[in-house]
């Protein structure tokens, strides 16, 4: 079993959607997680960082954490085809290595 | 502000050929350097990783190697290069009090 998974995708959204992205992580200590999005050939760059649970909000981005459930996911609200990427979820391993799932590619269609 | 810098963006080199990667932080001390590679189509994996100058740990045996002779430079090394170590070479720092990483821009790696 993946440390870190994610539905590969792609998810497809209409402009203005919303798109929600999901991981899910097998180790309970796990406490610090990420969001970086890739553009294709590009390096990935970080968008969110959650640490707690609940609800982070970052102008149109929201991660949520759910401990409980080892479930983090990425809202993006008002979705734009500049959305269109691929989604990379983070987070650390118990040997303290921050493992990447495979990523989810979005397509936002105008 | 921090920046990082990977170079060359692009290389083609022969199976068998030696290589050389180079990464450079600015803007920050003492930063937790890492390299990654990522294959087409597939995840990130973590190849090294650096917490001070001299101090290296691998996390996947291969004839790859990585040297760290300053404070905000890491090396990917190779003697000679496979078909398979083709792809998307990262580096990534992160800072001594923080648990985020950045990436650079990367090298992208054909062996040919």
């Amino acid at each position: 079993q993946k440390e870190v998974e994610q539905n590969s995708g792609p998810l497809s959204v209409p402009e203005g959607a919303i798109a929600s992205l999901n991981c899910t992580y097998s180790d309970r200590g796990s406490q610090s997680f990420f969001w970086y999005r890739q553009y294709s050939g590009k390096s990935p760059e970080l968008i969110m960082s959650i640490y707690s649970n609940g609800d982070k909000e970052d102008g149109r981005f929201t991660a949520q954490l759910n401990k409980a459930s080892q479930y983090v996911s990425l809202l993006i609200r008002d979705s734009q085809p500049s959305d269109s990427a691929t989604y990379l979820c983070a987070g650390y391993n118990a040997g303290n290595m921050l493992t990447f799932g495979g990523g989810t590619r979005l397509m936002v269609k105008p | 502000s921090q920046t990082i810098h990977q170079w060359p963006a692009t290389l083609v080199q022969p199976v068998g050929s030696p290589l050389s990667l180079e990464c450079t932080v600015e803007g920050t001390s003492n930063p937790n350097l890492y390299w990654y590679r990522q294959a087409a189509g597939r995840g990130l994996q973590l190849l090294f990783y650096s917490v001070g100058i001299g101090q290296i740990s691998s996390e996947v045996p291969q004839n790859l190697s990585a040297s760290r002779p300053q404070d905000r430079q890491f090396i990917l090394s190779s003697k000679k290069l496979l078909l398979s170590d083709s792809g998307f070479y990262l580096c990534a720092w992160e800072g001594p009090s923080s648990y985020e990483q950045y990436f650079g821009p990367g090298t992208r790696l054909t062996v040919t």
